[in-house]
């Protein structure tokens, strides 16, 4: 049982342009969402966070949508840089207390 | 600030084998957890600790898997004996508090059964 989905294992940007990658989920309760990138024998580390009362959060260069009637939110990249390369999940919560639910990530590519 | 640590890096033993990993959380993080990420796949909570108390194991194989943090700082998870789908990275988080949303990882331990 898949609760939290990323469907595209990989995806690849040319430089300067947007990346936007996409999450959905099943469960209509999860109330918070965060992003995580993994850099390659790294530990994944915390990018932007989304409660479920508000439906765009912004950090600089990163900007997650939230769309709860569509159970699906969205981080979009602009400009994408090469460091941007990396593995992104998608993290779920139900309530506060709860333990986040993570996705299977997707390998974004940033070409120079 | 130091980062969560974990050892070792990398570990390849046999299937019956033990094997065990070691996690020193951030200083004053008082929630520690462990995470089990197989291939392809995001990382699946194992065990959450409060201090030296466990909160969740629910998706712990017990029969196989035990973890103790005993002073409520570092915390060591073990595997006896191994199986081949143990395959994987371990990773261990920590948080100021329990339910606070931020999780901080360390490099993780990449387990190979042969």
């Amino acid at each position: 049982d898949q609760q939290v989905k990323q469907n595209s294992p990989s995806l690849s940007v040319q430089e300067g342009r947007i990346s936007i990658l996409n999450c959905d989920y099943t469960n209509s309760m999860f109330d918070y969402f965060l992003w995580y990138k993994k850099y390659p024998a790294e530990g994944p580390t915390f990018l932007i966070s989304i409660s479920s009362i508000k439906d765009k959060n912004e950090d600089g260069r990163f900007t997650v949508f939230l769309n709860k009637s569509a159970k699906h939110l969205s981080l979009h990249i602009v400009p994408s840089q090469p460091g941007d390369s990396a593995v992104y999940f998608c993290a779920a919560r139900r309530n506060y207390g709860q333990n986040f639910v993570f996705g299977p990530g997707t390998r974004l590519s940033v070409l120079p | 600030e130091a980062g969560v640590a974990q050892s070792p890096r990398y570990k390849i033993i046999e299937k019956r084998q033990s094997v065990a990993f070691w996690c020193n959380p951030i200083s004053g993080h008082a929630t520690l957890y462990w995470y089990q990420q197989i291939l392809g796949q995001g990382p699946k909570l194992l065990i959450q600790f409060q201090n030296n108390g466990v909160v969740d194991d629910s998706q712990l194989p017990k029969d196989r898997f035990s973890a103790e943090r005993l002073k409520g700082v570092d915390s060591t998870l073990k595997i006896q004996p191994a199986k081949l789908e143990d395959s994987a990275v371990y990773l261990c988080a920590s948080s100021l508090v329990k339910g606070k949303n931020i999780q901080y990882f360390g490099a993780g331990t990449r387990l190979s059964v042969l």
